[in-house]
Parts: structure tokens; sequence; C-alpha cells
């Protein structure tokens, strides 16, 4: 069975600092992985994705992930985090082929303070 | 191009009673999907349509929920009788036959809110 950690309720940052949300993920074969952001009362929003290739993927916003296979991490990451990046961020994970479903962790919420 | 729609945004009910939600994909997505998301859990499927045909219902609580995908466009959620526990968003969302490995993979709706008192 697929599944996805995000180990951190928040995390708070202040504006102009990096930022680095995790996600660890555990699935057979090669997954696809995503991060998803959602703000109050707004449906969820693609970043970006990991098919295969480069293990640094880069998305909108800024943001970019780091794939690591042998720790089966995903860890969303930005240089200089914004006040209005402050939302909650999905990691999700999809099996590769038929009729994929996506299976999301439970969430990180990102404070970004001025 | 226009986003998957939903309605209504927003639904408070008493419990035992019923309700619908609605939802018209991307034109032209043959994958239409319902996501229930209960706050502070991230959402977990209910049900997957492709065109007419169901591809996945196990999480689906059929006891109460209902869904429905007539000729393979628009979408209806039900949940009759509803209970307490049942307080979530329902998101729907629809992507291309590549699914998840389509371009962006899912688009999402802004999801239907629902109270249950």
């Amino acid at each position: 069975a697929q599944s996805v950690a995000q180990p951190e309720d928040q995390v708070n940052v202040a504006e102009g600092n990096p930022l680095t949300v995790k996600c660890t993920y555990s699935v057979s074969g090669n997954p696809y992985l995503f991060w998803y952001v959602q703000y109050p009362n707004r449906g969820l929003q693609f970043l970006l994705k990991y098919i295969t290739g480069d293990n640094l993927v880069k998305g909108s916003y800024g943001f970019e992930a780091e794939f690591n296979k042998s720790q089966t991490s995903f860890h969303l990451k930005k240089p200089s985090a914004l006040v209005s990046d402050s939302a909650l961020y999905f990691c999700a994970v999809s099996p590769r082929g038929g009729f994929q479903k996506l299976v999301f962790g439970t969430g990180t919420r990102l404070l970004v303070s001025p | 191009e226009a986003g998957v729609a939903q309605s209504p945004r927003y639904k408070i009910i008493e419990k035992r009673q019923s309700v619908a939600f609605w939802c018209n994909p991307i034109s032209g997505h043959a994958t239409l999907y319902w996501y229930q998301q209960i706050l502070g859990q991230g959402p977990k499927l209910l049900i997957q349509f492709q065109n007419n045909g169901v591809v996945d219902d196990s999480q689906l609580p059929k006891d109460r929920f209902s869904a429905e995908r007539l000729k393979g466009v628009d979408s209806t959620l039900k949940i009759q009788p509803a209970k307490l526990e049942d307080s979530a968003v329902y998101l729907c969302a629809s992507s291309t036959t590549a699914g998840t490995g389509g371009g962006y993979g899912y688009t999402f709706g802004s999801g239907t809110r629902l109270t249950v008192v």
C-alpha cells in the first residue's frame, strides 16, 4: 500500500529565509511524486511533480523539490520565503501505470512571518 | 481553459438529512475523482470514474454515499443520510486519461464545504 508522511504539522520561517517542508513516502516501484498547495477556501493547486530524471524538480512560484530514492524522501524547498507563501502544503504519491490515484499526506502548514 | 466547477460552495445540514454535490470537470477530461478532506487530514479518494464507469470506489461508504457520472461529463455525489463525521470538504478533480502521468496530473475544483450539525 502507498503512504505519505509529512512529519511536521507546521513550519515557521521568517520572510527571506530558506524553507523546507519534509515528505517521505512508501510505495512499491518508482512513483510519481507531487506537491500541492492549498490556500483558505480554495482547491488544491499543483506546484510540481517528479516523474523521472533529474532529482531536483523546479516548480511554480520559485519552489523546488529534491527526490532522494535511498531515503524515500521528496522535500519541498524554496531559497527565499515570502509572506504570501503561507498556506497548507500537501505531498502526494501515485503509482505509475493503470488508473492512478493520488495518496496524500496529512499536510504541513507553512507560516512565513514578515 | 475553464477549471473544474463545483457547487454549492457551502452546505449546512442536520444529521440524517440528505445532500448532493455537483461537479463539472474540464472539457475533454475522461477521468473524474471525488475526494473527501476532513479537517486536519489530507484528501482521501472516495470514487474514481473513467468516462461513465467506476474504476475505484473501495473507500466509498456505500451504505450512505452514492455517485454517478452521466454521459461521462458531470458528476453528482450524494450522501443519504448524513452523519456528523461526514463534515468535510468534498473535492472534485479531473484529469486526462494519462491520469497522474499527464502534465499537471489532476486539476482540482474549489470544493464544497459540508457541515453536518
